[in-house]
């Protein structure tokens, strides 16, 4: 059984980063493919990024591109979401979430439990 | 990018009523589709994958149909637990995945 356990929340003020965390226990997380997902307040779900095991590569959402940062620490099995020039629009709760399977699989099946970023002056 | 779109935005029934979400897609996902249930505070849970394949240990009440652009999700008879927000997401060209806006699912 996968566990996600994430960093806890966050305020920080506009132009500053955030760097979130997701330990995992029960696999290591090499044998994982890692992604985050966002939630604003009242809103749905959006696809930052994630590891894509089919060229070994980490892709991001065009929307991120060159603010977001996913890395991960396979000595310590945990995986890092930093998002730089932080606006308002940013607040959110953010998700590191799992994708099944040694391939491509396109689905999550296993959530940490999120972690809440406010953006504010 | 795929848009996803879900109806009704909110949809009010009675417990032990059958409740049947919509889920279309700009264009074809083929069934690389998926459910998931949102609970107030809570992570996402994955309810169907494939479109149509319930996760594990998902009841069977939970049932999955369609494919191309035209899913539905369907409860078959609804227990207090399964109120709550349900999304889908397609999965068939990435990047980026994409969901739905999601359909709250409401005690009439």
């Amino acid at each position: 059984q996968v566990q996600l356990v994430q960093s806890g929340a966050e305020v920080k003020k506009p132009g500053a980063s955030v760097k979130v965390s997701c330990k995992v226990s029960g696999y290591t997380l090499t044998e994982l493919s890692m992604h985050w997902v966002r939630q604003a307040p009242g809103k749905g779900l959006e696809w930052m990024g994630g590891f894509d095991p089919e060229d070994g590569e980490t892709i991001y959402a065009q929307k991120f591109q060159g603010r977001v940062t996913m890395t991960e620490d396979t000595s310590t099995d945990t995986a890092y979401m930093e998002l730089s020039s932080l606006r308002s629009e940013d607040t959110a709760v953010y998700y590191c979430a799992n994708q099944p399977g040694f391939g491509y699989s396109g689905y999550f099946d296993y959530w940490g439990q999120g972690t809440l970023v406010t953006v504010s002056s | 990018e795929i848009v996803m779109t879900q109806s009704p935005a909110t949809l009010s029934v009675s417990p032990g009523e059958r409740a049947t979400l919509s889920c279309r897609a700009s264009q074809s996902v083929s069934s690389n589709l998926a459910w998931y249930q949102q609970k107030p505070g809570q992570a996402p849970r994955l309810l169907i994958y494939g479109a149509s394949t319930r996760a594990t240990g998902i009841p069977a009440r939970f049932s999955g149909s369609g494919s191309g652009t035209e899913f539905t999700l369907t409860i078959s008879s609804l227990q207090s637990e399964d109120f709550a927000v349900y999304y889908c997401q397609q999965y068939n060209n990435w990047p980026p995945v994409t969901f739905g806006q999601g359909t709250r699912l409401e005690i009439k």
